[in-house]
């Protein structure tokens, strides 16, 4: 079954740009069956929806965060990534990729990206 | 943005009672809504989509429904496993939104 994990320094100062990169195993990024998301969710708050890539490269993104998210695919290495940047320490959250139909199903484990000076 | 209110935020409840959580859109969302089940620690796991298809693998005991705007998810018989944050999230459009969520406890 499909898999995903999500790797990527867990530590960051302000204003630096996280990156975090989501593997893929046992299917393809390059389906044109799904999207490819990454939500984020602060310690002990809600979810927050981040944006998607298509397998076409074509991308979507919260408003809330457009200006500052770039994401990126690699079909060769099976994976997608996200950059943010100009980090603060509102930014702090578990951040999670998933595969994206709408519903989101799977998701990865999660990866803990914490902004401290 | 749509935005997706969830009640109650919290619920404490005995092992057998039935439950039922409610998610408000905003706007109408034509049946574009799942519901999430998020364990302490762990990622959220799908439990329904189109607001009332269980997922594979989903026990039976959670069912959904709902139209146009208002939606819920019920258990019928809270079992001790069902402890949990339990949210909705619309994907009638983008940005795709969830709902706070509803902390479930055990009596």
């Amino acid at each position: 079954q499909v898999q995903l994990q999500e790797s990527g320094p867990g530590l960051l100062k302000p204003s630096e740009t996280l990156s975090l990169t989501c593997t893929v195993s046992g299917g393809s990024v390059s389906s044109g069956s799904y999207y490819w998301s990454w939500i984020r969710q602060p310690p002990g708050k809600g979810l927050e929806w981040i944006g998607y890539i298509y397998y076409s490269g074509s991308t979507n993104y919260n408003p809330s965060l457009k200006s500052r998210v770039t994401i990126s695919l690699d079909t060769s290495k099976n994976q997608f990534s996200l950059k943010l940047s100009s980090v603060t320490a509102a930014d702090t959250a578990v951040y999670y990729c998933a595969r994206d139909s709408g519903p989101f199903d799977p998701w990865g484990q999660g990866t803990l990206v914490t902004v401290s000076s | 943005d749509i935005q997706m209110t969830q009640s109650p935020s919290s619920l404490s409840a005995s092992v057998g009672d039935r439950i039922i959580i409610t998610c408000r859109a905003s706007q109408g969302i034509s049946n574009a809504l799942a519901w999430y089940q998020q364990k302490p620690g762990k990622a959220p796991k799908l439990l329904l989509y189109s607001a009332s298809t269980l997922d594979s693998g989903v026990p039976s005991r959670f069912s959904g429904s709902g139209s146009g705007t208002d939606y819920t998810l019920t258990i019928s018989s809270l079992e001790p496993e069902d402890l949990a944050t339990y949210y909705c999230q619309q994907y009638y459009s983008t940005p795709r939104t969830f709902g706070l969520g509803t902390k479930v406890e055990i009596k």
